[in-house]
């Protein structure tokens, strides 16, 4: 695809509730990112895979959140159980990879705004 | 990782060159800096990045003195629609953080 696509854009749920995300990374980019950012806040780092594999889950909040991604492409946030406080945007971004030995530029996807009642 | 601290607000005036600072004490030697630009309700976008001395593209400067502790991003003539927040990552390959960013306003 051209870009990063996420889905839903938006998300309704109630207390108590299990959602799932989904972040289609561009193809052939091997590393994605989820971040999550409340109303005027920065990026907060949720987990960051590898490929198939995630060598950093430090970021995510709680054991109710998870995170997998298959094939080396989509990537799913599950959050289970969801608070009030779990409500915000939730962004991914993928990025190449490359060999260069610089840092990768993440492009981002427009985010999934999660709304819990 | 390197932790990087900006300031968290800056205000200027359309036609003015704004000069954000992030400092980032115990960056590692195979650390890029790089600098991302995010408006309201979308995702950050790339706008530059350094390793050494001074690198410039169409939209920004960014300066990094040699002891490579900081970091100075640059818009010249900045306009209403460079409005927006701007953070500071250092790190390499795929180990990059984004901090909690400075929000510049720029009046008319």
């Amino acid at each position: 695809g051209a870009g990063v696509s996420q889905s839903p854009s938006n998300k309704v749920t109630e207390k108590g509730k299990d959602v799932e995300l989904r972040c289609d990374p561009i193809s052939g980019h091997t590393a994605l990112y989820w971040y999550r950012q409340s109303l005027g806040q920065g990026l907060e780092f949720l987990i960051y895979f590898q490929g198939n594999s995630a060598p950093d889950k430090s970021g995510l909040p709680s054991d109710r959140f998870s995170a997998e991604r298959t094939g080396g492409s989509v990537s799913t946030l599950t959050i289970q159980r969801t608070q009030q406080e779990d409500s915000a945007v939730y962004l991914c971004a993928s990025s190449l990879a490359g060999t260069s030995g610089s840092g990768d530029e993440q492009f981002f996807g427009p985010g999934t705004r999660l709304t819990v009642l | 990782l390197a932790k990087t601290t900006q300031p968290i607000s800056m205000d200027s005036y359309e036609g003015q060159e704004v000069n954000i600072t992030c400092s980032h004490n115990n960056i590692a030697t195979n650390d890029y800096i790089t600098w991302y630009q995010q408006f309201p309700s979308q995702g950050p976008r790339f706008i530059i990045q350094g390793y050494k001395t001074k690198v410039t593209n169409e939209v920004a400067s960014l300066f990094i003195p040699a002891d490579r502790k900081s970091s100075t991003l640059s818009l010249p003539r900045v306009s209403l629609s460079d409005t927006a927040v701007y953070y500071c990552l250092v790190g390499s390959l795929n180990d990059m953080r984004f901090g909690a960013g400075t929000r510049l306003t720029v009046k008319p």
